[in-house]
């Protein structure tokens, strides 16, 4: 079965750090770019980074660069991101969802993860 | 940034009943490829967000027929033939054509 699960919320007080994790399985996750999705509550989705197949090209929105980092082990099948400096704003679902592939083909973000919730709160 | 717009907010439907969403771009998602890059997003409550169309017309794996999406260029409509009770949730168009990707504010499908 194709899926990602990801782990690593929490609660975390201003200016703290949390790691969240992704672990795929069911498809070669090193053909595809991948990338975090947040919810936050109460109102939309909100698109936070990708990162490519091969962990050497990152993007992020303009509300995380600078605190975020996104990586990935292809070895181990998983996503990560780094989140630093967390504010208050940052709160809501974590979803890891999958993208194009390594070849330009895309389908849709087609996997979605149950997410994993970070609560910034003091 | 991309901006994208979506109309109604809410919609109140009647199962059995069409609907649609419209979905407009403050850019064109018309690529090189031919490809519009808008895709369509449901999340339902207490759900995960699921996939319903990409690339403005295809429908995602395991859609229902009932759904439908069109447009080229700015303007985008997600159709639904007959509203059944389970399609209740929050509606997004996303554009992946440039980064930062970006969402519309969402619609809320209701069963009146």
């Amino acid at each position: 079965e194709v899926q990602v699960v990801e782990s690593g919320g929490g609660l975390i007080q201003p200016g703290g750090s949390l790691r969240l994790s992704c672990a795929a399985s069911g498809f070669t996750f090193s053909n595809y770019w991948m990338h975090w999705v947040r919810q936050v509550p109460g109102k939309g989705l909100v698109w936070v980074s990708r990162i490519n197949s091969d962990g050497t090209n990152t993007v992020y929105a303009d509300s995380v660069k600078g605190r975020f980092t996104i990586a990935r082990d292809n070895a181990k099948n998983t996503l990560y991101l780094q989140l630093n400096s967390l504010r208050v704003e940052d709160v809501g679902v974590y979803y890891c969802t999958r993208g194009r592939t390594r070849w330009g083909s895309y389908s849709g973000m087609d996997v979605w993860g149950p997410g994993t919730t970070v609560t910034v709160s003091s | 940034d991309i901006v994208l717009t979506q109309s109604p907010l809410s919609l109140p439907v009647t199962p059995g009943e069409p609907a649609s969403i419209s979905c407009k771009s403050s850019e064109s998602l018309l690529h090189g490829n031919g490809n519009n890059y808008l895709d369509w997003y449901l999340l339902k409550p207490g759900q995960s967000p699921q996939l319903l169309i990409y690339l403005s017309s295809n429908r995602a794996s395991g859609v229902p027929d009932r759904f439908s999406g069109s447009g080229s260029g700015t303007d985008f409509t997600l159709k639904i033939s007959r509203v059944e009770a389970e399609d209740v949730g929050v509606y997004y168009c996303m554009q992946p054509l440039r980064t930062p990707f970006t969402f519309g504010p969402g619609t809320k499908v209701e069963i009146k």
